[in-house]
């Protein structure tokens, strides 16, 4: 059964870069039919999708962070990892990774399978 | 962008009872819509795509309905398990958004 987990620093410090690691198992992240994302929580807030990538590495990023945002995908290690840099407090959430359907021409699909999440806090 | 307004934000009702949660898109979205149920210190879990298509192993009681502009997600006979916060997503088009969520409550 495929998991995904989070991994990486649990505190930043402001203006510094995020960087965190979300690591497959049970599956490849090689499948063509599938995109792996990031998505973030607030603490006591909604959602916020914050971008997706195709093994062939292909990306995609929300508007509002695409300026600060890298996703990249390691097949060989089965892994893909997210970097935020000139983080604030703004910043402060739980972390997930996930796995979201290629829809083809229609485009990202739904995220079904979820990493248990990671806590960042940004705070010097 | 697409934005995706939930409604209500806090819906507080009983054991048996029958819910309806609202998701309103701003503009039309065909049926590219899912919900997600989440528990406190949990991740998302799928319940619904498609607007109306349930997730494997999902009870039942959670039906989804709606296309274009507006979906509603409805609970049929709440259990003690669906008090949690429900989250609407819309998908597709190579980007997301999420409903700003509904906290489901017992009564």
């Amino acid at each position: 059964q495929l998991q995904l987990q989070e991994s990486g620093p649990g505190l930043v410090k402001p203006s510094e870069t995020l960087s965190l690691t979300c690591s497959v198992s049970g599956g490849s992240i090689g499948s063509s039919i599938y995109y792996w994302g990031w998505i973030r929580q607030p603490p006591g807030k909604g959602l916020e999708w914050i971008g997706s990538i195709y093994h062939s590495g292909n990306t995609y990023y929300t508007p509002s962070l695409k300026s600060r945002v890298t996703i990249l995908v390691d097949t060989s290690r089965n892994q893909f990892s997210l970097k935020l840099n000139s983080v604030t407090a703004a910043d402060t959430a739980v972390y997930y990774c996930a796995r979201g359907e290629d829809l083809g021409v229609a485009g990202l699909g739904t995220f079904d399978i979820w990493g248990q999440g990671t806590m960042v806090s940004v705070s010097s | 962008d697409i934005q995706m307004t939930q409604s209500p934000s806090t819906l507080s009702a009983s054991v048996g009872d029958r819910v309806t949660i609202t998701c309103r898109a701003s503009q039309s979205i065909s049926r590219w819509l899912a919900w997600y149920q989440q528990r406190p210190g949990k991740a998302p879990k799928l319940l619904i795509h498609k607007a109306s298509t349930l997730e494997s192993g999902v009870p039942s009681r959670f039906s989804g309905s709606g296309s274009g502009t507006e979906f509603t997600l409805t609970i049929s006979s709440l259990q003690p398990d669906d008090f949690a916060t429900y989250y609407c997503l819309h998908y597709s088009s190579y980007s997301y958004s999420f409903g700003q969520g509904t906290k489901l409550e017992i009564k």
